[in-house]
């Protein structure tokens, strides 16, 4: 079974700073993707990025980006020019296959980002 | 468009009612899945569906039940409710169920069972 490790409980970084938050999955399938999910207050689940495997490039999306190791089985994302509105628990996700063989979602354990002003 | 739309945000139950949470989404996504999140965890499925008319169960299927007889509407009910499923709900969809698309998430249900 594929599991998704978040090995930082909580992060702080001070505002306009760059932090990143790491991830490693497990799995024995080549082909999958990893997603990044951002949880304000507000308890919504907010896509932040996501990445496919088949593709080297790593995905980027304004200040986010990612770098994705395959070999490795790592999942980074890395927020550059930290804003307070990024305050929130970040969740890595690793989508894999149901016993059924449709999509599901496999997520880490969260880690809570804190910004600094 | 609404999205996914969860109702009610809030509920608190005793050991033993029964209650259903109500999950409707406007965007004809043929995927639904229900998961829930405990306190410092991430989520976990519950039961997903592929289409109206069809169900399955997630990794932590026990204490739930799930119907989908229509496209938009994939409600979660709740039979002799345990304090061990106090949790926060969250209903999603996508459409085919293929990573390239994306899973959309309600706004979640707090669920306190005293």
């Amino acid at each position: 079974a594929q599991t998704v490790t978040q090995s930082q409980p909580e992060m702080s970084v001070q505002e306009a700073e760059t932090v990143t938050l790491s991830c490693t999955y497990d799995t024995s399938e080549s082909d999958y993707y990893l997603f990044w999910y951002k949880q304000p207050p507000s308890r919504q689940m907010i896509l932040v990025i996501r990445q496919e495997a088949y593709k080297q490039q790593n995905a980027t999306e304004n200040r986010f980006s990612v770098n994705f190791q395959k070999a490795a089985k790592s999942f980074s994302l890395k927020i550059s020019d930290s804003q307070l509105g990024d305050a929130a628990m970040y969740f890595c996700a690793y989508r894999g296959i149901t016993q059924g063989g449709s999509e599901k979602l496999v997520f880490g354990k969260g880690t809570k980002l804190t910004v600094n002003p | 468009n609404a999205g996914v739309t969860q109702t009610p945000k809030f509920r608190i139950l005793k050991i033993g009612q029964s209650m259903t949470l109500q999950c409707t989404q406007d965007m004809n996504h043929n995927y639904m899945y229900w998961y829930r999140q405990d306190p410092g965890m991430g989520l976990k499925l519950i039961y997903y569906s592929v289409g109206a008319g069809i169900t399955d169960k997630g990794e932590v299927p026990n204490g739930y039940n799930v119907s989908r007889s229509t496209t938009e509407d994939f409600p979660l009910r709740l039979e002799l409710a345990a304090p061990s499923q106090t949790s926060v709900y969250f209903c999603a969809s996508s459409y085919m169920g293929t990573g390239a698309n994306v899973l959309t998430f309600g706004a979640g249900s707090r669920l306190t069972v005293l």
